[in-house]
């Protein structure tokens, strides 16, 4: 059971736009940044969101995080067969001392 | 370029043990917090361990403290984990990744490739 809880899968068809989300608690989401990664398959991850809402160089800008409260989404607009892969978010615990994951969310393009 | 290489895995039988290694290149190695996460067949990301810059502070996953040690040597740019009375729930690839500071706003902007370490009689 992870600290952070994601819906275990997501589905959209080409074009759409598709959001993930991510619940944890005052520890960790409510009181430090969300980040999220991509990890396509048999790949190592890759950062796509940073600091709730900041993209790395290179990371489209259909690719856009937010975050309220103890809660946070990342939302992927025009949707591309490429985007298929699993996405994580992570966060600091304060309560645990370390780096924290959603279970993932494995996204299928229709 | 940033390179993140792990060496070192492979695989071992229950109760034993495995040095990971990490060589790091393209970037200030001593500058920066360095991290262990590890992915089971088939499972999630889990994080599990941190080390600071100097090696002078460290944070486990409460499932490995006391049987894994995270260390760093900054003059060699390599970051290594020592693996100890490993278990079947051990088995995973282990990624070795840049930074994981506390509280950083952007962990894990790099990542190596992995090595699986299987634990299995």
């Amino acid at each position: 059971q992870s600290v952070l809880t994601q819906p275990p899968s997501a589905s959209g068809t080409p074009g759409q736009r598709v959001t993930i989300s991510c619940s944890g608690s005052s520890s960790n989401i409510g009181s430090n940044s969300v980040n999220w990664y991509q990890q396509l398959p048999g790949t190592a991850p890759k950062a796509l969101i940073h600091s709730n809402n900041q993209r790395p160089s290179g990371v489209p800008d259909r690719f856009s995080g937010s975050k309220s409260g103890t809660s946070a989404s990342l939302a992927i607009s025009g949707l591309q067969s490429e985007d298929e892969a699993d996405y994580y978010c992570a966060a600091w615990d304060d309560s645990l001392s370390g780096w924290v994951f959603g279970g993932g969310t494995k996204l299928t393009v229709l | 370029e940033v390179q993140l290489v792990e060496s070192g895995g492979g695989l071992v039988q229950p109760g034993g043990s495995l040095r990971l290694s990490c060589a790091a290149s393209g970037f200030t190695f001593i500058s920066y917090w360095m991290t262990w996460v590890r992915q089971a067949p088939g499972k999630g990301l889990e994080w599990v361990a941190n080390i600071r810059l100097d090696g002078s502070e460290k944070y486990y996953v409460d499932s490995v403290k006391g049987r894994f040690t995270i260390s760093r040597d900054n003059a060699k740019s390599s970051l290594y984990l020592q693996m100890n009375s490993l278990t079947a729930e051990d088995t995973a690839v282990y990624y070795c990744a840049r930074g994981g500071a506390p509280r950083s706003s952007s962990p894990f902007p790099y990542w190596g490739q992995g090595t699986l370490v299987t634990v299995s009689s």
